[in-house]
């Protein structure tokens, strides 16, 4: 979407870390999400960070939020192979514009 | 709990064919959502429901229309169906507008 915008491919050595970036237009989003899309299959909720916080860890996940330039991070430590997918960065519901913002995903590949 | 479940999982449709897409969730959840998803892309909002009895446009409504006359159920319809509505069609439901959207499995139509 044009107003959240991902790169679209990464691919890192299993073991590796990966960081899929997003950022957004929208300042007065009060969650940013984080989804997960294996193939063939919806969106799992991974984690989200709450507008007024820089960092949220969460096992192997860690979102780093910098408001000043409006971008959004994921880091996954230690990369394995099952967590090839795509990654969506999203801004939920507003309603006064009658919309949620995806951002067009980023395709992870691990290799092994 | 079964979630957010969506029937059918894969259809063809003619052009200028009708039909309607199911969406049910158990979680007693106020909001849900339509999306598709084009190849490659985010996903867009068709339409939400912030209850029973109240629906809203999101950003590419046409073509489509809901009800929602029940907590649980949100269908799509499709009233003449175009090669333009081939996507993946995703409910979701979420208890407020800032908490996380669960998703169903998605449902794969093609037109043709």
């Amino acid at each position: 979407g044009e107003d959240v915008e991902q790169s679209l491919f990464l691919s890192v050595r299993e073991g590796d870390s990966s960081v899929i970036n997003c950022t957004y237009t929208d300042s007065s989003s009060t969650y940013l999400y984080w989804y997960k899309q294996e193939p063939g299959a919806g969106l799992q909720l991974l984690t989200y960070i709450f507008s007024n916080m820089d960092m949220k860890q969460d096992q192997r996940l860690t979102v780093l939020l910098n408001k000043k330039d409006k971008h959004l991070s994921l880091r996954i430590a230690d990369t394995q192979t099952g967590d090839s997918a795509i990654y969506f960065c999203a801004d939920p519901l507003n309603t006064n514009a009658g919309k949620s913002t995806f951002g067009d995903g980023t395709t992870l590949t691990v290799k092994p | 709990n079964a979630g957010v479940t969506q029937t059918p999982k894969f259809r063809i449709l003619k052009i200028g064919q009708s039909m309607t897409l199911q969406c049910t969730q158990d979680m007693n959840h106020n909001y849900m959502y339509w999306y598709r998803q084009d190849p490659g892309m985010g996903l867009k909002l068709i339409y939400y429901s912030v209850g029973a009895g109240i629906t809203d446009k999101g950003e590419v409504p046409n073509g489509y229309n809901v009800s929602r006359s029940t907590t649980e159920d949100f269908p799509l319809r499709l009233e003449l169906a175009a090669p333009s509505q081939t996507s993946v069609y995703f409910c979701a439901s979420s208890y407020s507008v800032t908490d996380t959207q669960y998703f169903g499995p998605g449902t794969r139509l093609t037109v043709l």
